[in-house]
């Protein structure tokens, strides 16, 4: 299994809800990433954990609160987000080590009303 | 910190024509360097990497990049694109003892035109 799982694929949310995006990997991998990315635009590093515990954390607002629960689960929950939070969130694994590559999932598209 | 560049917001090139799609790095310490493609509505996948030693690097799908110390650079390059190579690539970037930090480009949209 190579693959990242992101669920769900699609999300709508009013600035006053509660909601969690959630990743799977059974690859092994020790460490795990959240991406922001804006239409026609990069992504950007938000929050790296390695081996369960948070490594980075790019200064995001804290409206957005990452859980690493087990080494193959990782979830970013959201709470009050602004409209200009909408983006396609992504998640991705990778091996321990010098220059290993990352897996990606194909991302939530999350839309904030 | 690294930071990445990439000049050309959008290729559009001929089928089977040759295309190089420029990328810039700048680091204070070594570095490793990647290229990603995604597709419409997908994640990123890897294309192909520099960590050390050849400065040319084959990948995936026939694309090749060569890393370049003196100028900073890592260029893609592909000697006959198709109209399945239409995609956003990314140069990305990690360095030293951070190397789990990995910093994207702004990218490049290649449009291989029938």
């Amino acid at each position: 299994d190579t693959e990242v799982t992101q669920t769900p694929k699609h999300l709508v949310m009013g600035m006053t809800n509660k909601k969690s995006l959630k990743c799977e990997q059974h690859m092994g991998h020790r460490a795990m990433y959240w991406y922001k990315q804006k239409a026609k635009k990069p992504p950007e590093l938000m929050f790296v954990y390695s081996y369960e515990k948070l490594s980075i954390n790019e200064s995001v607002p804290s409206r957005f609160s990452p859980e690493c629960p087990n080494s193959s689960l990782l979830n970013l929950h959201l709470h009050a987000l602004q409209p200009e939070d909408s983006a396609l969130y992504l998640c991705a694994s990778r091996e321990e080590g010098v220059g290993e590559k990352l897996f990606f999932g194909s991302g939530t598209q999350l839309s904030v009303l | 910190a690294q930071s990445v560049t990439q000049l050309d917001s959008q290729v559009p090139v001929f089928e089977e024509a040759p295309v190089e799609l420029r990328c810039n790095y700048s680091s204070s310490v070594s570095v490793y360097l990647f290229w990603y493609v995604q597709y419409p509505n997908q994640g990123l996948q890897l294309l192909l990497k520099y960590l050390s030693g050849s400065t040319l690097v084959k990948g995936i799908n026939g694309f090749e990049a060569e890393f370049n110390k003196s100028q900073t650079s890592f260029h893609l390059r592909k000697p006959s694109v198709h109209i399945s190579d239409t995609a956003e690539y990314f140069c990305a970037v990690s360095e030293g003892t951070s190397y789990d930090k990995v910093i994207f480009g702004p990218g490049t949209s290649l449009s291989v035109i029938p």
